[in-house]
Order: structure tokens, then C-alpha cells, then sequence
């Protein structure tokens, strides 16, 4: 079973502020929390990941909460081409990959 | 960039064929899995591999195997492909331990449908 627990869909108008929420709550002290994104055809693609800081890069940020038990992945100004399925995972890199699943994610529709 | 090439986007197999799936990449990884992907279920994790012939099962290796012979090369086998087996495979690949990000490189995909 996934490790993640997210809500199936969302929508947000183009222009403003997607936040993506994401329980972790059985994350243990060593592993990432890993944000993904899929747009329909194509394989999933890598976004932002984070410890216990948080994050930030040229595709969105990632708020950690101090408890690490959930997380929020901001895309600051939604665009038409964000609408993907959003994937939240927790992982720790050396660990082992039998943990790497993906539940099913949310889908952000971007509206115009 | 990180390229994972899938030798196939698109399969049409029928029932009891054996199917080779083949996934390629060119970053020198350790680790390399095949997921696949089906309407509201996500993606669930078939095999991985962690090195040269060495392979784990993942939470649905029930009718697949796989082979891993170099190190770039991770290849899917469904000995007798069945209608249920129709789905999305998703290759990926990743740099092994604190070394790498733990960043998974995911290929385009292979979608097989089985007559």
C-alpha cells in the first residue's frame, strides 16, 4: 500500500496558486518526501523533493510540515499545461526499492 | 539529461504470446523498475533491479518475469501474455544510495493491449 494518502482531484484557476496537499504521517526520520507529475501519455516526470526543510526550484515549492507528516507542493502561478496527475511519495533512496509506490495521485485540472 | 528509451510505445500481442518489453538507459544507474499503470490504481511496481542480474519482486510480479544481463538493460517477459496483462508499462531508473537524489527517470511508456 502506498505510504501517501492524497485527495483524487482538484482545480484551480489559471493564474493563481496550486497547493497540492499530501499525509504522510508514517514517515519514518530517513526517508524524502518526492514529488512527481504525469500528463496524459508520458511517463511520469520529477518535480521537487525535500527532508524536513523546505524547498524550492524553478517548477514549484515544497512546504514540509516540523512534524513531516504531510506536505504541500505549491505551484505559484497555474498554467493550462500543469493539469497532470500529481504524485506524492515517500522514499529513502538507499533503502529499499520494494517501499517506492505510488498511490494514485490527485488530478489538478488547471481552468481557464 | 538522463534518457530511459522503451523500445515500444505501442504493442498488440494475443493471448499465450510471450512478450519482451525492453528498457534502456544511459546514466550509469544501479537501479532500474518496471511499473505498471491502470485506470485508479496508480502505478504499481512490478520488478526492480538493483544491480547486474540481480532482481527483487514488487507488489504485482504474478505472470512476469524479468532479465537484467548489462547494466543499461532492464527487459520485462510475460511468458503467456493474457487479456488481463492489457495496461501501460512504465520503465524507470535511478542512481543507488546518498550519491544520487534518488530522482526516478521514467520512460515514455509502452502501452500493450492482448487480444
Amino acid at each position: 500500500d502506498a505510504k501517501t494518502t492524497q485527495p483524487p482531484s482538484m482545480d484551480c484557476a489559471e493564474g493563481r496558486a496550486a497547493n497540492l496537499p499530501c499525509n504522510h504521517s508514517t514517515i519514518s526520520g530517513n526517508e524524502y518526501v518526492y514529488w512527481y507529475r504525469q500528463i496524459h501519455s508520458q511517463g511520469p516526470q520529477y518535480i521537487i523533493h525535500g527532508l524536513k526543510n523546505n524547498e524550492t526550484n524553478e517548477m514549484a515549492s515544497l512546504i514540509i510540515t516540523e512534524d513531516r507528516k504531510s506536505s504541500t507542493l505549491i505551484l505559484p502561478h497555474a498554467t493550462l499545461r500543469d493539469t497532470a496527475v500529481y504524485y506524492c511519495i515517500v522514499w529513502f533512496s538507499s533503502g529499499s526499492a520494494r517501499q517506492l509506490t505510488f498511490g494514485s495521485g490527485t488530478q489538478l485540472t488547471v481552468l481557464p | 539529461d538522463v534518457k530511459v528509451t522503451q523500445s515500444s510505445r505501442y504493442l498488440v500481442k494475443r493471448t499465450g504470446e510471450k512478450v519482451f518489453l525492453e528498457c534502456v538507459q544511459d546514466m550509469d544507474h544501479e537501479n532500474m523498475f518496471w511499473y505498471r499503470q491502470d485506470p485508479g490504481l496508480g502505478l504499481r511496481l512490478i520488478y526492480f533491479s538493483y544491480d547486474v542480474k540481480m532482481k527483487e519482486k514488487g507488489d504485482i510480479p504474478e505472470g512476469y518475469s524479468v532479465s537484467r544481463e548489462k547494466k543499461e538493460r532492464f527487459s520485462l517477459i510475460l511468458e503467456s501474455a493474457s487479456t488481463n496483462q492489457t495496461s501501460m508499462y512504465l520503465c524507470a531508473s535511478s542512481l543507488y544510495g546518498t550519491g544520487g537524489t534518488g530522482e526516478l527517470f521514467f520512460g515514455e511508456g509502452s502501452r500493450l493491449t492482448v487480444l
